[in-house]
């Protein structure tokens, strides 16, 4: 199973754009990457999902280079609202195990 | 409506007691999974389960042990084996055949051993 890299924690302004990064070195030709949001209390919400190059849904972005050694989830402007953790996964086509790591909690001042 | 349910939101268990965790989903998801989460930490995986009557070990599954009697229905038992059980439980689901689809979660369940 491919483990994942992310900062432990962001800090971000209301209107600005937040970019996480994750890296995940072992990924294999059939894994796909995966973000989720939590916030406290509450089972984790899934966002986005994608395999390479670039997708984008109506809350966020998710950038995946050639290598697909990283990836990148964008929030267009944040909100106070969107203070949560955020968490990358790979997800493995035979394994089928969700593995998560600890997350990038993000926080969003006013 | 569709959905995961977790029963109940919160439970008291007496030390050297077995707890049983319900999880319920009518979504016609074939996987399942459980999962720990401590204050401030990640989720850990305790066990899961790609299809009816089988199911496979997670990272931390001692002390702790499920069955998979029905497509719907993945109960996770919390035994006295479990040293340090106090924690944030939480249930997910997912259609299981391939890698590109979304894991549904439950409202979680917060077992506090007293």
């Amino acid at each position: 199973l491919a483990k994942t890299t992310q900062p432990i924690s962001m800090d971000s302004y209301e209107g600005q754009e937040v970019n996480i990064t994750c890296s995940h070195n072992n990924i294999a030709t059939n894994d796909y990457i995966t973000w989720y949001q939590q916030f406290p209390s509450q089972g984790p919400r899934f966002i986005i999902q994608g395999y390479k190059t670039k997708v984008t849904n109506e809350v966020a972005s998710l950038f995946i280079p050639a290598d697909r050694k990283s990836s990148t989830l964008s929030l267009p402007r944040v909100s106070l609202s969107d203070t949560a953790v955020y968490y990358c996964l790979v997800v493995s086509g035979s394994a089928r195990q969700l593995t998560f790591g600890s997350g990038t909690q993000l926080t969003v001042l006013p | 409506d569709g959905g995961i349910t977790q029963s109940p939101k919160y439970l008291f268990r007496k030390e050297g007691q077995n707890v049983t965790l319900s999880c319920e989903q009518n979504l016609n998801h074939d996987a399942m999974y459980w999962y720990r989460q401590d204050p401030g930490q990640g989720l850990r995986l305790i066990y899961y389960s790609q299809i009816v009557n089988d199911f496979q070990k997670g990272d931390i599954a001692e002390g702790y042990s499920v069955s998979r009697e029905k497509k719907e229905s993945f109960p996770l038992t919390v035994t006295s084996a479990q040293k340090n059980p106090t924690a944030f439980y939480l249930c997910a689901s997912s259609p299981g055949r391939t890698a590109n689809t979304e894991a549904f979660f439950g409202q979680g369940t917060r077992l506090t051993v007293v």
